[in-house]
């Protein structure tokens, strides 16, 4: 069964600076079946990128996606004090599957 | 706009079961399948299955398989989850979704905390 491994497990930055967030499968997924979710604490989790590289409705410029294959990438090009959150890269089709997560911390 | 209201927070005892809501507004209830995905404390998102809201076809994780249903009341715009056979490991929250496409996930529920202890 495939499965999706995310690094780092926690990513400590300043305000401004470029998070790059990695999300690695045991096998090929389809550039149409990469999501990714931001989770805050005691919230639900937010849709931020879906079709590996689509932002979805409302979400920021600096949130990008990219990849292909095994590998992909969430890109926050600025932090800002509000994106400290666990971020979920997620394979979906007619299942579904989550990856461990990244916390994004900011210093 | 879309919500999604789920039921309140559940206490069982191992081996009882348990329903949880979730109430649509704001969209075709029919138009949009539905699903199911829970995290225990300090876990990963952990996805359990989703329902076609128009015609009633489910389609469930393996871990789960024989222990979950997913029905929907079109009436009420409410889809529901029932557990069975509950154990102290079930203790999650659990959230419902909306299914944008393919299982990408567009709109949650808030949430709602099971709680299995004896």
């Amino acid at each position: 069964e495939i499965a999706l491994t995310q690094s780092p497990g926690t990513l400590s930055l300043s305000p401004g600076e470029k998070a790059t967030l990695s999300c690695r499968a045991s096998q090929s997924v389809s550039s149409n079946s990469l999501a990714w979710y931001q989770q805050k604490p005691g919230q639900a989790p937010r849709l931020l990128i879906y079709h590996t590289s689509s932002r979805a409705t409302g979400i920021p410029e600096r949130f990008s996606g990219s990849g292909s294959g095994t590998d992909f990438t969430l890109t926050i090009s600025r932090l800002e004090p509000e994106d400290s959150a666990v971020y979920y890269c997620q394979r979906h089709d007619i299942t579904s599957l989550f990856g461990g997560g990244t916390k994004v911390e900011i210093k | 706009q879309v919500h999604l209201v789920q039921s309140g927070a559940e206490v069982k005892k191992p081996g009882a079961s348990v329903r949880v809501s979730c109430k649509a507004s704001g969209y075709s209830f029919t138009t949009f399948a539905m699903h199911w995905v829970r995290q225990a404390p300090g876990q990963r998102l952990e996805w359990m299955g989703w329902i076609n809201v128009g015609n009633q076809n489910t389609k469930y994780s393996e871990k789960f398989q024989g222990r979950v249903t997913i029905s929907r009341d079109t009436s009420a715009s409410t889809v529901y989850l029932d557990l069975s056979n509950l154990r102290s490991e079930d203790t999650a929250m659990y959230y419902c979704a909306r299914d944008l496409y393919s299982s990408c996930l567009d709109f949650w529920g808030q949430g709602t905390l099971v709680t299995v202890s004896s």
